[in-house]
Formats: structure tokens, sequence, C-alpha cells
């Protein structure tokens, strides 16, 4: 029973198109990060919210975009999809700051861009 | 990259037998967890290990941790097939706010 949900599962996008990922947690989370996942290769840390406070990491700094409305929902958008978007995002929470605690994901939204 | 691994490693063995996988890390860290991901399913965490502790035990699960060689190990006991898995490794930075994951080792329990 998984408490990180992720909308779509799939989702197909065009070249140069945006794309927009929806996450939510019903734990009262502080922090929701976003990582990419592609087949062979470690999950790579995309971005993450601290309550209110975005962090991106330096070298996807310029790609990746996002949004936490309210505590529970947190967004990864895409301005323009390239090919080499795809992959699975999978997001997670932590009560406080994951470095040191438990991580939950969700089921992952794979995209594939065409 | 934090970890010293480069490639995925795959490991196929029989129900009932036991099983190692291994991970180095390259910089330091005050804990060590590891993750199951199942097919279809996010990553779960099954173990966390802190820096003052040599070892840490789940249930079939074993959790070794190595800092003066930065290494730390998991061991299952006993697998079933529902042990079929990627399992990944990860760390923290200094600043705790981030979690840094291994390639994974994906292993396949064959019934």
């Amino acid at each position: 029973d998984t408490t990180v949900k992720q909308n779509p599962r799939y989702k197909l996008a065009r070249v140069g198109k945006p794309v927009n990922l929806i996450c939510s947690q019903t734990m009262n989370h502080d922090t929701m990060y976003w990582y990419q996942k592609k087949p062979n290769q470690a999950p790579k840390l995309l971005l993450f919210y601290y309550d209110k406070i975005l962090n991106r990491e330096a070298d996807t700094f310029e790609k990746f975009q996002s949004s936490r409305p309210n505590n529970s929902f947190c967004s990864l958008y895409i301005g323009s999809a390239g090919l080499e978007y795809s992959a699975m995002y999978l997001c997670a929470s932590s009560r406080g700051l994951g470095g040191r605690g438990t991580l939950y994901f969700g089921a992952g939204t794979r995209l594939s861009v065409l | 990259s934090q970890w010293g691994e480069e490639n995925l490693q795959a490991l196929s063995i029989q129900e009932g037998e036991d099983v190692t996988m291994n991970c180095s890390y390259k910089t330091y860290t005050t804990v060590v967890q590891w993750y199951r991901q199942k097919s279809g399913k996010g990553p779960a965490q099954l173990i966390l290990i802190r820096s003052n502790e040599r070892e840490k035990r789940s249930g079939r699960l074993r959790a070794t941790l190595d800092t003066s060689s930065q290494s730390s190990s998991l061991s299952i006991t006993g697998t079933l097939a529902t042990d079929t898995a990627v399992y990944f490794c990860a760390t923290g930075n200094s600043a705790g706010n981030k979690l840094t994951f291994g390639i994974g080792t994906r292993v396949l329990v064959r019934p």
C-alpha cells in the first residue's frame, strides 16, 4: 500500500513539447524528491523541495522545473522534451531531510519521448 | 560518482540459497541505506545502517558497514522467489539533505 502516488504511470510525449508529472503524498512529509532512472543506471537526483524551498541539482538546473503548491503535491515540469528525457521518473518523500532518514517512493512515471 | 562500481551486477540463484551483494562508496557518509525495487514498484527501504554500527539485521537481511574501507554489504539468507528485485545501496551527503544511489544489483531467485 503506497502513500506516495504518481500520475500518470505512463506518459508519451513528442520532442519539443512540454511534460508535467504529478506526485502526491499523504504523510505530511517535509521533503519531496524527484529522481530520474534510466535502464542500468543509478537513480539520479534531479531536485527536491524542503518545505517551500526548491533545490535543483547543478547539472540538471536548466532542464527541470518544479512546483509545490501545498505540502502534499509536487510536480516536475519539462519545458521542451528531448529524446534524452525518456526515463522512469521517481518521486519520493521523507520526514525531514532524506539524507539521514527513509525515503518513501512512488511507483514512478515512465516517460517516453518520441 | 559516489559509488565505486560502474556496471549493474546481476545474480541468478536458486530459491533457498543465500546471497550477498556489495557496495563501495567514495565520499564520507554517516548513513548507508539499502533499498529494494521490485518490478512495477518504487524502491522501498530495507535497512538503514549508521556509521557507528558495524552490522544490522532485519529478519532474513543482514547489512554490514566498514567505514575504514568505505564499503557496505547486504546479505539475504534463505532467499525466496519473492526476493527477486534490484537492490540499491545509497548514502547521504554531509548536509544530510540528499540520498545518492548506487547502480544496483539485480537478483533473480529461481523457484
